[in-house]
């Protein structure tokens, strides 16, 4: 059910910037990409979300491709505390369903 | 302000016995969710309510699996009778209605249960 591709994990040393992909190559024009984490034994948070444009907050940045197709969530200073699986959603209000997909697994290492 | 709140944290059961979850949203979010997430995977959508309404439940195995929001405020999710396959946890998101689009789901901390 899910209309995201993520790699299943990625590795990210502390202090670096971590860049997690998401493809969505059928995300339609009323979609929204979001992204939320989940620490270990915590329920999911959320980080940021887009349409078109790029996206920044106090937590991270959501870089959309011109095409809708993908995208690139960036934490630009990770920390141990960022260790987490990462879930990218594309969210159509018409359809008002959340799918998770299994995420990408982030390892912030020291 | 005070975040979801979710009760127990922690339930074992056996099989073929009965369980319920409790579920208190933020106040003021007329949309709750109840998710269940099994290990390894992200959650699933169970079911949906705006204020007492259900708006989704196409994925809450009704035959073992109930859900009611009576007041619109808190929530109480029921498995009777468990199985082994519905170790997991137990999920409950609110939402604040606001522009369209916008999903922005507040979680709580779940309930992880056993089924032995």
């Amino acid at each position: 059910d899910a209309k995201t591709t993520q790699p299943t994990s990625m590795d990210c040393a502390e202090g670096r910037a971590a860049n997690l992909p998401c493809n969505h190559s059928t995300i339609s024009g009323n979609e929204y990409v979001y992204w939320y984490r989940q620490i270990h034994s915590q329920g999911p948070q959320y980080i940021i979300h887009g349409l078109k444009n790029n996206e920044t907050n106090e937590m991270a940045s959501l870089i959309i491709t011109e095409d809708r197709k993908s995208s690139t969530l960036i934490l630009p200073h990770a920390t141990l505390r960022d260790t987490a699986v990462y879930y990218c959603i594309v969210f159509g209000h018409i359809f008002n369903k959340f799918y998770f997909g299994s995420g990408t697994k982030l390892n912030v290492k020291p | 302000e005070a975040g979801v709140a979710q009760s127990p944290r922690y339930k074992i059961i056996e099989k073929r016995q009965s369980v319920a979850f409790w579920c208190n949203p933020i106040s003021g979010h007329a949309t709750l969710y109840w998710y269940q997430q099994i290990l390894g995977q992200g959650p699933k959508l169970l079911i949906q309510f705006q204020n007492n309404g259900v708006v989704d439940d196409s994925q809450l195995p009704k035959d073992r699996f109930s859900a009611e929001r009576l007041k619109g405020v808190d929530s109480t999710l029921k498995i009777q009778p468990a199985k082994l396959e519905d170790s997991a946890v137990y999920l409950c998101a609110s939402r604040l209605p606001g522009l369209a689009g916008v999903e922005t789901q507040y979680f709580g901390p779940g309930t992880r249960l056993l089924v032995l």
